[in-house]
């Protein structure tokens, strides 16, 4: 059974870049039958699709925060990674990742990371 | 402003039905993308509810099911439950955006 995990900071300084890692259980990362995907949601508010990536190179971005964005894999580690640029107040959420295909759900989920931009 | 459009809320009493409606256009769900719905109590990760507009995961009950017309779709829970109260999101693909997209979610009560 797949699971995942996030990892990273929790306090992030404006201005600077956010990066958190998923950790990968019970399956490969590398495994073509699935994209790897962050997801994010301020309190109190929607869940917001940020990025995918599939197999080690091939990715696609939210187009609201693709000058920001950028997610890379380490097969070594069977992880995967988001960094997100130039954070403002606005970019504090809690931060998914989850497995999915672009015709199945989201599933499973990690936890989820609280991630506060703030000085 | 969510590209998919869902109630902020509904609500209904214990037995009901209640139905939450998910919007969207000819560019996701009207170009005939599925729709995915999950359901998140605050302080945990959504959970798949509904996949491909209508199929059940295993160990969700049959009271939940969902339906797909045109642009849109929509999710009806029937003999309404007290730990039914949650937020539920439904989700599809976008070929303009080239996107994951998600409604911007209901909150559903249980009188």
């Amino acid at each position: 059974q797949v699971q995942l995990q996030e990892s990273g900071p929790g306090l992030v300084k404006p201005s600077q870049t956010l990066s958190l890692t998923c950790s990968v259980s019970g399956g490969s990362i590398t495994n073509r039958n699935y994209y790897w995907s962050w997801i994010r949601q301020p309190a109190g508010k929607g869940l917001e699709w940020i990025g995918r990536i599939f197999t080690t190179e091939s990715t696609i971005y939210n187009p609201s925060l693709r000058n920001r964005v950028t997610i890379s894999v380490d097969t070594s580690k069977n992880q995967f990674s988001l960094n997100l640029s130039s954070v403002t107040a606005a970019d504090t959420a809690v931060y998914y990742c989850a497995r999915g295909t672009i015709f199945d759900p989201f599933d499973p989920w990690g936890q989820g990371t609280l991630v506060t931009v703030s000085s | 402003q969510s590209v998919l459009t869902q109630p902020p809320s509904v609500s209904g009493a214990p037995g009901q039905r209640i139905t939450i409606s998910c919007t969207g256009s000819s560019s996701n769900i009207g170009a005939n993308y599925d729709v995915q719905w999950y359901r998140q109590v605050p302080g945990t990760a959504p959970k798949v509810v509904i996949s491909n507009n209508n199929n059940r995961p295993s160990g969700v009950p049959d009271r939940f099911s969902g339906s797909k017309s045109g642009t849109s779709a929509s999710l009806a829970i029937t003999g309404l439950q007290a730990d039914d109260e949650a937020d539920y999101y439904c989700q599809s693909f976008d070929s303009s955006l080239n996107s994951w997209v998600f409604g911007g979610g209901t909150k559903l009560t249980v009188l």
